[in-house]
């Protein structure tokens, strides 16, 4: 079955510290790629996004992610992160096929908390 | 733009009953998609419509069902409720159009909590 995994549950950094949450998908098709973040008290909103062309995309917030095909992963980094980006994270895979429109299949999600 | 509303933020309701809820997508937008969100189960795809056609449905079981209107705005509705229905139901919407090959992402509604009792 098709599934997504992020490796980290629970991670605690301090401020200023370096980001990098994983994220491995099982379908070796054509996908889209997403990273979700949901703020404490707040709806889910996206992140970063990629679908084709430059493997390394730059989000909102100083996110960035890197896509590797050879290893069907999308991990998200952050070179420093801030007490507010306290949240929890989603990865999001999308199989580009006709059976699969509109279906974001998503990890577990990994909570991060920042201390300040 | 507006971005995706959906009613009401909190519902109570008791085994047996049923429910419907409502969300309206960003304006333009022709693609719903609902999920639910527990914490064991995570997000899990319930259906998508698409100019009030269901194109892809998740592995829900049959009382949970859906429609989506001409203006986009999309219903959906749990019968028979279970206390294991008791969860965050997250509606989406998406520009993408019929047979977009790229795909395109999704935006948020703030969700409706539903509490079985």
């Amino acid at each position: 079955a098709q599934s997504v995994s992020q490796h980290n549950h629970h991670v605690i950094l301090s401020e200023a510290a370096s980001l990098e949450l994983g994220c491995n998908y099982s379908y070796g098709g054509t996908v889209n790629l997403f990273w979700y973040v949901q703020y404490p008290g707040q709806h889910l909103q996206l992140l970063l996004k990629y679908f084709s062309g430059d493997p390394l995309v730059k989000g909102i917030k100083g996110f960035e992610a890197e896509f590797i095909k050879s290893k069907f992963s999308f991990n998200l980094r952050k070179p420093s992160v801030q007490w507010s980006d306290t949240a929890e994270y989603f990865c999001a895979v999308n199989r580009l096929d006709s059976s699969n429109t509109g279906k974001l299949i998503f990890g577990q999600g990994t909570t991060l908390q920042v201390k300040p | 733009k507006a971005g995706v509303t959906q009613t009401p933020r909190y519902l109570i309701k008791t085994r047996g009953q049923q429910v419907t809820l409502s969300c309206s997508p960003i304006s333009g937008h022709r693609s719903v998609s609902w999920y639910q969100q527990t914490p064991g189960q995570g997000l899990q795809f319930l259906f998508e419509y698409f100019s009030e056609t269901q194109r892809n449905k998740g592995n829900f079981p049959g009382r949970f069902s859906g429609r989506q209107f001409s203006n986009s705005r999309s219903e959906m509705n749990v019968s028979t409720l279970e206390l294991g229905d008791s969860a965050l139901y997250l509606c989406a919407s998406s520009p993408t159009s019929s047979g977009d090959p790229l795909g395109y992402e999704q935006y948020f509604g703030p969700g409706t909590r539903l509490t079985v009792t």
